[in-house]
């Protein structure tokens, strides 16, 4: 079956910790994307990678960062800097443009909360 | 003025009525439209897809879109309570470098059994 998997389902993160957060997608996708979810605002981008080795920062970047070594694999890290984490994160991946359906298709979610 | 709006809700219908959602858009240049549900606690899930003007229908769901009026639709016909969940319309340009979407805040539909 293909698709998108995020671990883990629940994170707890203490004060001054940083926490990474796993996204992999096995539908052979080139782009790759992180958004958080807070209640009453939507989907928020934060990062998002169009191919290996190499990403852009979204419209929160401020306090996360990641990496793109593999196409399959976009894990988020959520450093100490970030100082209000708690949100619900989803990972997304899609075609590049001019390749297949031009849509995104997600993942289902990490909950961070913060102890 | 965000690019797209849409009616938070909640939305509260009972069971087999017909459901319109909705949302605006300010950017002419917005050529695809999706339609995604989420349920609580989970991922969205795509639901439509169309591109440019016009309706797609999918079983007890249609999509239409007026780009003369900057408007797409979702009609649930026949709602159930599994039904029950948030609507986020997104969209995208045509071209770019990118497959970014533009997304809604979500209408939140609960359908009363």
């Amino acid at each position: 079956d293909g698709g998108i998997t995020q671990s883990p389902k629940y994170l707890f993160r203490k004060e001054g910790q940083n926490v990474t957060l796993s996204c992999e997608q096995n539908l052979n996708h080139d782009a790759m994307y992180w958004y958080r979810q807070d209640p009453g605002q939507g989907l928020r981008l934060i990062y998002y990678s169009q191919i290996v080795n190499d990403f852009q920062k979204g419209d929160i970047a401020e306090g996360y960062s990641v990496s793109r070594e593999k196409k399959e694999s976009f894990p988020l890290t959520v450093t100490s800097a970030q100082k209000n984490p708690t949100a619900f994160y989803l990972c997304a991946s899609s075609f590049r443009p001019g390749r297949g359906v031009k849509t995104q298709y997600f993942g289902p979610g990490t909950r961070l909360l913060v102890l | 003025q965000k690019e797209v709006e849409q009616d938070p809700g909640p939305l509260s219908v009972p069971e087999g009525a017909i459901v319109s959602l909705n949302c605006t858009y300010s950017n002419s240049a917005f050529q695809y439209f999706m339609w995604y549900r989420q349920y609580s606690r989970k991922g969205p899930e795509l639901l439509m897809y169309t591109y440019s003007s016009g309706n797609k229908e999918d079983g007890r769901f249609t999509a239409q879109v007026d780009k003369s009026s900057k408007y797409i639709s979702l009609f649930i016909r026949d709602s159930q309570p599994s039904d029950s969940a948030t609507y986020l319309c997104a969209m995208r340009k045509e071209g770019g470098a990118t497959n970014k979407l533009i997304f809604g805040t979500g209408t939140l539909l609960a359908v009363q059994p």
